[in-house]
């Protein structure tokens, strides 16, 4: 079990560029999740797949982003036109849907810049 | 809608007194509920979870917490503090009938004097 994974861990971009995150789950999980963490604050749920089916996205979640899971493995997360207001830590967790209470294991985070 | 309060947002203690961080919940059924920690900079590391049964649950690196249904609480405890511990502290509530997607507070941030 080698945890959560993201890449990068940091991004410094200008506004109105895009960028794309990774994160690699636990391998076993089914579930995964994105959060937004802007500072001072506790994470925001964005949206979450379970295996390659995004099941749900948060009002949080704008037109401008847009997740994937093509394999049910990996996912990532794009943010075209970047804006200031996008600059947080953007968390990914993954869970075992076993028909019962889950808990979420977190990934290290990106920490998202745009200047 | 699922809330989580921390009403505290800053703690300091000396290292080696006790600690107690406070979470309140709003949730309409049993919650699932946890604690994590997360370090400067870094992702959030689980503390210790409740699901059902004994109010009072053990967690990681000497933690506690007790659900407290009447006071809709999940308060976290540690008999001494390390100077280790100091970091930013998140409770959260799990609810099954939306996606599973937690509901985390605003955190405390734990300082340890030596």
């Amino acid at each position: 079990d080698t945890g959560v994974s993201q890449d990068p861990r940091h991004k410094i971009t200008k506004r109105g560029q895009n960028v794309t995150f990774r994160c690699d789950p636990i391998s076993e999980h089914n579930r995964l999740y994105w959060y937004r963490q802007t500072l001072g604050q506790g994470p925001e749920f964005l949206t979450y797949f379970q295996n390659e089916a995004q099941l749900e996205k948060s009002r949080l979640l704008s037109d401008r982003f847009s997740a994937e899971r093509p394999k049910g493995s990996f996912s990532t997360l794009e943010i075209q036109r970047t804006e200031q207001g996008d600059s947080a830590m953007y968390l990914c967790a993954s869970s075992l849907d076993g028909g019962g209470p889950e808990t979420q294991y977190f990934g290290p985070g990106t920490r998202l810049l745009v200047l | 809608a699922q809330s989580v309060t921390q009403p505290d947002i800053h703690i300091t203690v000396s290292e080696g007194a006790s600690l107690e961080l406070r979470c309140n919940y709003s949730y309409g059924a049993t919650p699932y509920l946890f604690w994590y920690v997360q370090s400067p900079g870094q992702g959030l590391q689980l503390l210790l979870k409740y699901f059902s049964g004994d109010t009072l649950v053990q967690g990681i690196k000497g933690f506690e917490a007790e659900f407290k249904r009447s006071q809709s609480s999940f308060n976290l405890r540690k008999p001494s503090v390390h100077w280790s511990d100091a970091a930013e502290y998140f409770c959260a509530v799990g609810d099954r009938n939306t996606g599973n997607q937690f509901y985390f507070g605003t955190g405390t941030s734990l300082t340890v004097i030596p």
